[in-house]
């Protein structure tokens, strides 16, 4: 069985502070871990996925997350968030070797103030 | 090149008619999902289709919800005898699937009304 976990409903962070967005997964075997944003109105939109290799991963619009293993933790995360990276944030996992139909998570509003 | 595509952008019926959502999968890609999305909620898996294969219907909420997929290509999505539960937002997605690892690609969505 796949579930993934955002424990956060609603982040709020300044304009120009660092973000996260946190993450947990829980798989049987190995993952496959997506991040999606969802802008008003909008479909979701890819950012990044991990795969296999480095652990941490760099994704559009300045973006990364970094795979932690031990912690079963696929947090988000920018340097310096802007105004406009305000939005609805999902998580998604895969089981290696499972069903081909992703797992999301419910969801994290982020909302940058200026 | 074009993106997924869906129609209608928005359906508003009333409670008892039946309503078709139409989905346009990037071309070569054999993945195509479907996904519901209700107001302040994440995203409901529905149905899932691999090429020639038989759907994955698991996620379907009831017997009123039905799919298909013609040609491997345009999806249809069927809501008979709409309730004012299914107001929610389809969404419909699709991937190249020679692989899990690949990302999927969303579509605008389906705003459904059911008065």
């Amino acid at each position: 069985a796949q579930s993934v976990a955002q424990p956060e409903d609603q982040v709020n962070v300044a304009e120009g502070n660092p973000l996260t967005v946190k993450c947990t997964y829980s798989v049987s075997g190995n993952p496959y871990l997506f991040w999606y944003v969802q802008y008003p109105n909008r479909g979701l939109q890819f950012l990044l996925k991990y795969i296999t290799g480095d652990n941490l991963v760099k994704g559009s619009y300045g973006f990364e997350a970094e795979f932690n293993k031990s912690q079963t933790s696929f947090h988000l995360k920018k340097p310096s968030a802007l105004v406009s990276d305000s939005a609805l944030y999902f998580c998604a996992v895969r089981d290696i070797g499972g069903s081909y139909i992703p797992t999301f998570g419910r969801g994290t509003s982020l909302i940058v103030h200026p | 090149g074009a993106g997924v595509s869906q129609s209608p952008s928005n359906k508003v019926t009333e409670k008892g008619k039946d309503v078709e959502l139409r989905c346009d999968p990037i071309s070569g890609h054999t993945a195509l999902y479907w996904y519901r999305q209700s107001l302040g909620q994440g995203l409901e898996f529905l149905i899932y289709f691999q090429g020639n294969s038989a759907p994955d219907k698991s996620g379907l909420p009831s017997d009123r919800f039905s799919a298909e997929r013609t040609g491997g290509s345009v999806s249809t999505l069927t809501i008979q005898r709409t309730q004012q539960e299914d107001s929610a937002v389809y969404l419909c997605a699709s991937s190249l699937a020679w692989t899990g690892g690949n990302e999927q690609f969303f579509g605008p969505g389906t705003r459904l009304t059911v008065l």
